[in-house]
């Protein structure tokens, strides 16, 4: 297992378009996270999953935003009618019920343009 | 909602120096005090958890303290090195979710 991976690495959009970035968490996880981290700011709680189930949403997460993980295993993070101010680096992590803290993917970084 | 606070914002040392910063979180309703090394271009990497008040943790030349009761964490360096030229994020959780501060960024000149 190579930890978590996100895809794509980079992505710039004109605004208005949709976007959807991927993320494959460690296999045997069962909680995954996204955040959203902005220039000189910490990162950001989105949303987080406990196997398929979306558990939590924070209220950054408009309506255009949504998040899934089908089948609790890799989820996908959709933004529809992207603005400039959805430019940031989306982040996702993983990890286990019972267990502290978690494990991080290198992010997305998207430029709306 | 929690509210974790970080300083300095940004530090330069030089090579050889030690140096700490500071994450302070609210006391209430607190579970576990985390620390992350965030690289350029790379994960945000795993240093500490602490959950115990007076807890101390540490990794070859970085050490962290814990204060449940007054609400803060100290990160320590000793010796610089450039390699520890990073940004160093604190994180207070409950037990779902962890809530961020903004960072202490580190860059060691050589």
């Amino acid at each position: 297992d190579t930890g978590v991976s996100q895809n794509p690495r980079h992505k710039i959009t004109k605004r208005g378009q949709n976007v959807t970035f991927r993320c494959d968490p460690i296999s045997e996880h069962n909680r995954l996270y996204w955040y959203r981290q902005t220039l000189g700011q910490g990162p950001e709680f989105l949303t987080y999953f406990q196997n398929e189930a979306q558990l939590e949403k924070s209220r950054l997460l408009s309506d255009r935003f949504s998040a899934e993980r089908p089948k609790g295993s890799f989820s996908t993070l959709e933004i529809q009618r992207t603005e400039q101010g959805d430019s940031a680096m989306y982040l996702c992590a993983s990890g286990l019920s019972g267990v502290l803290g978690y494990t991080f993917g290198s992010g997305t970084r998207l430029t709306v343009v | 909602i929690l509210n974790v606070e970080q300083s300095p914002q940004s530090l330069h040392v030089q090579e050889g120096d030690s140096t700490n910063f500071t994450c302070s979180f609210p006391s209430s309703n607190f579970y576990a005090l985390h620390w992350y090394r965030w690289e350029t271009a790379k994960s945000p990497e795993a240093l500490f958890v602490m959950t115990l008040n007076g807890d101390e943790k540490k990794k070859g030349r970085i050490s962290a303290t814990l204060n449940t009761k007054e609400g803060y964490s100290y990160l320590y360096i000793k010796g610089s090195q450039p390699e520890d030229s990073a940004t160093y994020l604190c994180a207070s959780s409950l037990q779902n979710d962890m809530r961020f501060g903004a960072g202490t960024r580190l860059t060691v000149k050589p």
